[in-house]
């Protein structure tokens, strides 16, 4: 059955350092997701993207985040200058077309900046 | 306000025996998706089931029903037969809009145990 992959399952950085998420999402998928969940709390949506641009962001998504899709395959997360509070798991989603489909998620990526 | 809003932190079960998770919502777009997730202790997100505005039947999959009342905004789900591995963390989530392309709005999620 084919899956959300994303890498690495847990990264540890300093503070104040670049990091990249990866995902590769579900090939014939076409929108994606950027998801957190800070431990023990809810799901928050940070950015979509549909068509090679992103369609809608959250008030999270600052100018410290970016996404991209270099290669028709990737769809990555960056996180420019990490601080404390950008712990947590981060999860990458995708979705086909159609309004009743569900999303689905990678197993997340556990990210602890120290 | 919040968007999903599921009250119960934490709910205990015994094995076998049904359980009800509730949930609701607040949207005042017509047109939306419900949608459940269970998250076990290893950390994935497993969709369970959905639910859409316009459905005029309550969504059910396998021993997962959703009992969908719209009047009163709500999306609880029902677990027949629980399981000692349905003990996880279970999510509510809305997708306002007809065209699929939003986000889903999580709530606070309900940790079940089931108890043997």
């Amino acid at each position: 059955e084919p899956e959300v992959t994303q890498t690495p399952s847990h990264q540890v950085t300093q503070m104040g350092q670049e990091v990249i998420l990866r995902c590769v999402p579900i090939s014939n998928h076409l929108y994606f997701y950027w998801y957190r969940q800070i431990l023990g709390q809810k799901v928050e949506f940070l950015v979509s993207f549909y068509n090679n641009e992103i369609s809608e962001k959250s008030e999270i998504f600052d100018d410290q985040f970016s996404v991209e899709r270099p290669d028709g395959s990737n769809f990555t997360l960056k996180i420019r200058s990490t601080k404390l509070e950008d712990s947590a798991m981060y999860f990458c989603a995708s979705k086909k077309g159609g309004e009743n489909t569900e999303a689905f998620f990678g197993q997340g990526t556990r990210l602890t900046v120290v | 306000a919040q968007k999903i809003t599921q009250t119960q932190p934490g709910m205990f079960v015994q094995e076998k025996e049904a359980v009800t998770l509730d949930c609701t919502y607040d949207t005042s777009d017509p047109s939306y998706g419900l949608f459940w997730y269970k998250q076990p202790s290893s950390g994935e997100m497993i969709f369970l089931i959905y639910q859409g505005s316009y459905d005029q039947q309550n969504a059910t999959e396998g021993r997962y029903s959703l009992n969908f009342q719209k009047a009163r905004k709500s999306a609880n789900l029902v677990i027949s037969a629980s399981q000692l591995g349905d003990s996880a963390m279970y999510f509510c989530a809305m997708r306002e809009g007809g065209t699929g392309r939003r986000a889903l709005t999580f709530g606070s999620g309900t940790r079940l145990q089931v108890q043997p």
